[in-house]
């Protein structure tokens, strides 16, 4: 039973461009949230995706923006990079309506020089 | 917005003692609660979680405390081996609209084994 599965794994981008990171749910699984980890600091929340609608979102500016799939992957998309934006970002699924059971991907590592 | 509060950024333990770390939280209306363990270069892994008419509860080597009247989450790792070496992140959940639940977490203790 495959986790939470994300890509790239490390990605280097110059300020200014655009990314998108990909994430695929664990099976099983219809939500999905997104975190942004500094270095040497807790992750916080971007938002969250379920029934292919943003259902919640943290404090990140409109640069940030997502999309669920269909088949519940999603996709975390950030434009006009800055050099604050290197960062880990995380996936994490969940089923709704459990209120338990995030489980989370290995992140994918995003330098922007 | 609220956020998760660990007291200690480092805690060294002997190989074999029990560990404790200790975790604030400020948001009263948070009704769950997880500790995650995250290695180098990995995603958080779920150690034990605790829902908020709760105050105890034990897994394997693991035990989290939950203090509502305070606001304090405390997780104790007994014998502590060292592939216990890792930060520690807890986290908590306010119920949002909709089902929404996103987590917000601390800044972690990182657990440093001796041998």
């Amino acid at each position: 039973d495959a986790g939470v599965t994300q890509s790239p794994t490390h990605l280097i981008k110059t300020r200014g461009q655009q990314v998108t990171l990909r994430c695929s749910p664990k099976s099983g699984h219809d939500t999905v949230s997104w975190y942004q980890q500094a270095l040497g600091q807790g992750p916080q929340f971007i938002f969250q995706y379920y029934e292919e609608e943003e259902r919640q979102r943290g404090n990140f500016p409109d640069r940030f923006s997502g999309h669920q799939f269909p088949n519940y992957s999603s996709e975390l998309n950030v434009n006009a990079l800055l050099l604050g934006d290197s960062a880990l970002y995380l996936c994490a699924s969940s089923l709704a309506g459990t209120g338990y059971g995030y489980t989370f991907g290995s992140g994918t590592r995003l330098t922007v020089v | 917005g609220e956020s998760v509060g660990l007291h200690l950024p480092t805690l060294s333990v002997q190989e074999g003692d029990n560990s404790i770390i200790n975790c604030a939280y400020s948001n009263s209306a948070s009704d769950y609660f997880i500790w995650y363990k995250q290695e180098s270069g990995k995603g958080p892994q779920f150690i034990i979680d605790i829902r908020s008419n709760m105050d105890k509860r034990q897994g394997q080597r693991v035990t989290v405390l939950l203090n509502k009247t305070v606001k304090h989450l405390s997780l104790q790792i007994a014998a502590t081996q060292p592939g216990d070496s890792a930060v520690y992140f807890c986290a908590d959940r306010a119920p949002g609209g909709g089902g929404a639940d996103g987590l917000t977490f601390g800044k972690g203790t990182h657990l440093i084994i001796q041998p």
